[in-house]
Parts: C-alpha cells; structure tokens; sequence
C-alpha cells in the first residue's frame, strides 16, 4: 500500500533556529512529491520536486529529493514566527492523478 | 499564476438539509479537481477525484450518494453533501490541478458546521 511518513510530527523552535522536516514514501511509480504549507485555511504551494538530488530553493526555505532513500527533505533557516504552520508533505504516483498526503509536522516557532 | 476559489467559506446548516460547496479554477483550466475533507490537527483526507465530463473517483469508505460531486466544466467542480448530519462538520478543500506542470493547487476551503 502507498504511504507517506512525515516526521517529527510536531516540533517547538526559537526565532532564528534552522529546521529540518522529513518525508519518506513508499509509492509505486514515483511521478513528484509537493511540499505546502498550512496555516489557519488551506495549503499553499511551497515547492514540486521530481528529480533527485536537485535542490529548490525559495528564500530560506530548501528542499531537496533523494529518490534512493525514497525521501525528502525541508528545510528552514533561520525561522521566524510567521513560518509556524503545519507543512505537508504529498506524493503523486505516474499513471494517477492522485496525491497522497503525509500527516503533517506541525512546527510552533517561538519569539 | 493559479487561483483556485471555493464558495462559501463558511456555511452552517441544520440536520437534514443539503448543502451544496463550489470549486472554481479562474485562471486555469483544471480536468481534475479534488476534494478533500479535514478534520481539526489531522492531515487532509481524499474523498474524491473528480474529472471534468465523467464520472467521480470515490474513495474507500466515501459513500458516494452522501458526497455528490459534479465536474461539469474544465473550471467548476461542485460537492454536495446530502442530508447532512453533525458528523458531517469539518473543512472541505478543494484543489485544482494545472495539468502542464502536474501541480494541485488549493482553494481556501469551506468550514461546514450542521447543527
């Protein structure tokens, strides 16, 4: 069965802290996995990622795929108050238009 | 850009009625849409994949009577949840997906409390 595992599923930082979220899969056919971001309503796109080992990059956020290790991986620098949300992490497989979500890390950043 | 809006944000309704949540793709044209429910510090849940001309994809225990979803044109899909019930309460998402780059993009959901 296709999964994908989020992890840690909730995390508590200071301002200017660096951040590293993760996400493994076990998916058939990988086609692209989606980074977004949730605050109160619904996700916003942050990153697709489809080939390996080519970072993306959006001001201090980073994200990079390992199609070996069947993960990803967001990054955060030097976070702020305004990047506490819960980020999801969805794997789409080819031949399915289908995306299947992870749970979520839910990151708090403290002033 | 890709813009995805949903109508209402919010509703509330009585037990019994029907109610009946928008899905609009306006700056792209979108074959699928998706509908998605979640429930307060869980992940979103898929309930349907819905394509523009046949008919929804349901998935396992979404009952498709309860969950109407109509995808009439290439940038309106429409859910209706009939007879509604309190265990119906929850936020309904929507999401497009821009074909050329393989991306969803979200609406801002619908907040759905049945009284």
């Amino acid at each position: 069965e296709d999964k994908v595992v989020q992890s840690p599923l909730s995390l508590v930082v200071h301002e200017g802290d660096t951040v590293t979220l993760n996400c493994s899969y076990e998916v058939t056919n990988f086609r692209s996995l989606l980074w977004y971001k949730q605050e109160k309503k619904a996700p916003t796109f942050l990153f697709m990622l489809t080939s390996s080992g080519i970072e993306k990059k959006s001001g201090r956020l980073s994200s990079i795929l390992d199609k070996k290790e069947l993960s990803s991986i967001l990054n955060i620098t030097a976070t702020q108050t305004g990047d506490s949300a819960i980020y999801l992490c969805a794997v789409g497989a080819s031949g399915t238009y289908k995306y299947i979500f992870g749970t979520g890390t839910r990151l708090k950043v403290l002033a | 850009g890709a813009v995805v809006s949903q109508h209402p944000s919010w509703v509330i309704c009585k037990s019994g009625t029907s109610v009946k949540i928008e899905c609009r793709s306006l700056d792209f044209q979108a074959t699928t849409m998706f509908w998605y429910r979640q429930f307060p510090k869980q992940s979103l849940m898929l309930m349907a994949t819905s394509n523009e001309g046949s008919k929804a994809t349901y998935e396992q225990g979404v009952e498709k009577d309860k969950f109407l979803i109509n995808h009439a044109s290439l940038t309106l899909s429409t859910l209706t949840v009939t007879s509604a019930h309190p265990e119906d309460s929850s936020f309904y998402i929507c999401s497009a997906e821009k074909t050329s780059i393989e991306t969803q993009y979200f609406g801002p959901g619908t907040r759905l409390l049945v009284l």
